[in-house]
């Protein structure tokens, strides 16, 4: 079946302006999650995703970032005016029960 | 919340021989510990995963083992190949009644198997 998606696979965009972007998960997962990967770095968890739940936005890294998912199904990631210190891949995973499923990313280069 | 370390940052090895990966966590209620694998340009990859309630569980060339007294969890890798050359990282997370909970990454560690 269809894996995580996400949309787009890269995106160049100038400082100050916002983006959005999309991850599909798995159909069925009720679960979803963002996370931050910078060049040769580790994963950092932004927001977790559960079913109806409240998200877990603890990893957040300011104000500037919010994320909804919409109809417990897709879901954008959205910053607000970038910095240049937003440049990483953005992942995307969702579960059913404990497995992580990632998606292949969201390469933003802020110039 | 949950702290996850991971060592070492970067392992080389020679083709065939052994590579072992350790984590600790800091939270005793976390009962799950997946491994994933990311190659380069890659998204990550579950390979292998423990629960608390098993102290060693093994695939092919690849083994995982918890102590749960000493909070740490290894992964062991046996007669290494290039195609094991990858970036590895370390998980934990609590999960009851079926429930999802966020997992708390290490920092991963980088292998290099050289032919």
């Amino acid at each position: 079946g269809a894996g995580v998606s996400q949309s787009p696979s890269n995106k160049v965009t100038e400082k100050g302006k916002d983006v959005e972007l999309r991850c599909d998960p798995i159909s069925g997962h009720t679960a979803l999650y963002w996370y931050r990967q910078s060049l040769g770095q580790g994963l950092e968890f932004l927001i977790y995703f559960q079913g109806n739940s409240a998200p877990d936005k603890s990893g957040l890294p300011s104000d500037r970032f919010s994320a909804e998912r919409t109809g417990g199904s897709v879901s954008t990631l959205t910053i607000q005016r970038t910095q240049q210190e937003d440049s990483a891949v953005y992942l995307c995973a969702s579960s059913s029960l404990q497995e992580q499923y990632f998606g292949p990313g969201t390469r933003l280069t802020v110039t | 919340g949950e702290n996850v370390e991971q060592h070492p940052s970067t392992l080389s090895v020679q083709e065939g021989d052994s590579a072992v990966i350790k984590c600790t966590y800091s939270d005793s209620a976390s009962n799950y510990f997946p491994w994933y694998k990311q190659e380069l340009g890659k998204r990550p990859q579950l390979i292998i995963d423990i629960r608390s309630n098993v102290g060693e569980k093994k695939d092919q060339r690849i083994a995982v083992t918890l102590n749960k007294t000493a909070k740490h969890f290894s992964l062991h890798i046996t007669e290494t190949q290039p195609e094991d050359s990858a970036v590895y990282f370390c998980a934990a997370s609590r999960a009851s009644g079926g429930s999802n909970y966020k997992l708390t990454f290490g920092k991963g560690t980088l292998l290099t198997v050289n032919p």
